[in-house]
């Protein structure tokens, strides 16, 4: 069990938003540590998404976008393409470094 | 073009032990912290262990600590795992991680991993 709470799984048609939440505790994301997300395609190695929250490395269109509040945060994709289809997972800090368990996005 | 190029996976018997390699390239490796990360068949991501860029730092998950040891060697642009009594749990894929906003200033806390190898597959079964 992950200490950081991903869904297992969410769904959207091409053109749709999407959004994937990671939900934490005061000892890590509420602690102030900040949030990274990768991106996972079948096959691949991980690649940085977001960073810091809500930065995007350079080559990642601003369709993905990331936000942190309180405890938790969030990442959110806006247009899906079939290409985004994949893993994503969060990380943050607690006593030690800490992912996600991971959502699979699926696009219909 | 950062590159990161794992070696030295394969399968080895319960309690046995591999000592798998990174070779880094495009970049000044001994600027960059690295970690190791991996990945069980079907599962998520793990954090392993971590190497400050002077090895003068070295954090290791609980699940492995006292039996790897992570280290490097600046001069060959290399970062190293070495994997002691190895269980089936340590089935995986291990990736090797930049630890970096792509080149630019990077104060977060913790940072991010910027660049990933393609990853070297460990067996552990009798």
């Amino acid at each position: 069990q992950s200490v950081l709470t991903q869904p297992p799984s969410v769904s959207g048609a091409p053109g749709q938003r999407v959004t994937i939440s990671c939900t934490g505790s005061s000892s890590n994301i509420g602690a102030g540590y900040d949030v990274h997300w990768y991106q996972q395609l079948p096959g691949t190695a991980p690649k940085l998404l977001i960073y810091g929250n809500n930065n995007r490395p350079s080559g990642i269109p601003d369709r993905f976008s990331g936000s942190k509040s309180g405890t938790s945060a969030s990442l959110a994709i806006t247009g899906l393409q079939a290409e985004d289809e994949g893993d994503y997972y969060c990380q943050s800090y607690d006593t030690s470094y800490i992912f996600g368990g991971g959502t699979k996005l699926t696009v219909l | 073009e950062v590159q990161l190029v794992e070696s030295g996976g394969g399968l080895v018997k319960p309690g046995g032990s591999l000592r798998l390699s990174c070779e880094a390239s495009g970049f000044t490796f001994s600027d960059y912290n690295m970690n190791w990360v991996r990945q069980a068949p079907g599962k998520g991501l793990e954090w392993v262990s971590y190497i400050r860029s002077s090895s003068s730092y070295r954090y290791y998950a609980d699940s492995v600590k006292g039996r790897f040891t992570i280290s490097r060697d600046n001069a060959r642009n290399s970062l190293y795992l070495q994997m002691n009594s190895l269980r089936a749990e340590d089935t995986a894929v291990y990736f090797c991680t930049r630890e970096g906003c792509g080149g630019g200033d990077c104060y977060f806390n913790p940072d991010p991993s910027d660049s990933w190898g393609q990853g070297t597959l460990v067996t552990v079964s009798s």
